[in-house]
């Protein structure tokens, strides 16, 4: 496709409830990273693949989220028994190389746990 | 630990009126510092990375700088579809790309 592609757009769930948040990447691109941005903030870094590799997980909150990317192109982020402050929006973008160059965003998923 | 702050966290501009928003950060091992503009409801959009003190780029009206401390986003005789928020983010060693809060330009015709 021609930009990052995110779904569902908009995610309402009851808590404890898992779900599935999905992230198509620009065609190519090497590099994927999941962000979760609260209103008024800039995004927070969740985790990074470099191709199929989850090389840093280091910013997933708890054992409750998990993320893959088995063909080192689509990625799935997952939220376990989802709770109320896992509301916001997730962010996925790519790059075409290496952390350092140009990385294009998606729109997002808008979760909302209620 | 690695910190990105960016200030003004708004800022409001009559059309024409040539301003700079700051980003200082602290981070070991500067590696790249990168500015992204947001509109509402959409994802991050790319502008600059800047790799070392002393480098400039420029694209338009905006034009960001970089000293060993922060870095500078000047914004020239902007228009009213300059408005956004301009996220400045650092990357560092191995760790990921830390953002800042960044600042909401309004600027009004």
């Amino acid at each position: 496709g021609a930009g990052v592609s995110q779904s569902p757009r908009y995610k309402v769930t009851k808590r404890g409830q898992d779900v599935a948040l999905r992230c198509d990447p620009i065609s190519g691109h090497v590099s994927l990273y999941w962000y979760r941005q609260a209103l008024g903030q800039g995004p927070e870094f969740l985790t990074y693949f470099n191709y199929e590799a989850q090389q840093d997980k280091s910013g997933l909150p708890n054992d409750r989220f998990s993320a893959e990317r088995p063909e080192g192109s689509i990625s799935t982020l997952t939220i376990q028994r989802t709770e109320q402050r896992d509301s916001a929006m997730y962010r996925c973008a790519s790059s075409p190389g290496d952390p350092l160059t140009e990385a294009f965003f998606g729109q997002g998923t808008r979760l909302t746990v209620v | 630990e690695d910190q990105v702050t960016q200030s003004p966290e708004a800022l409001r501009l009559q059309e024409g009126e040539s301003s700079s928003l700051n980003c200082s950060y602290t981070v070991s091992g500067l590696r790249g510092l990168f500015w992204y503009r947001q509109d509402p409801g959409k994802g991050p959009e790319f502008l600059f990375t800047l790799y070392s003190a002393g480098e400039e780029k420029e694209k338009e009206r905006l034009k960001a700088t970089l000293t060993k401390k922060e870095s500078f986003l000047h914004i020239t005789a902007p228009k009213p579809e300059d408005s956004a928020t301009y996220l400045c983010a650092a990357l560092s060693g191995n760790t990921p790309l830390v953002f800042g809060k960044g600042t909401r330009l309004s600027v009004i015709a």
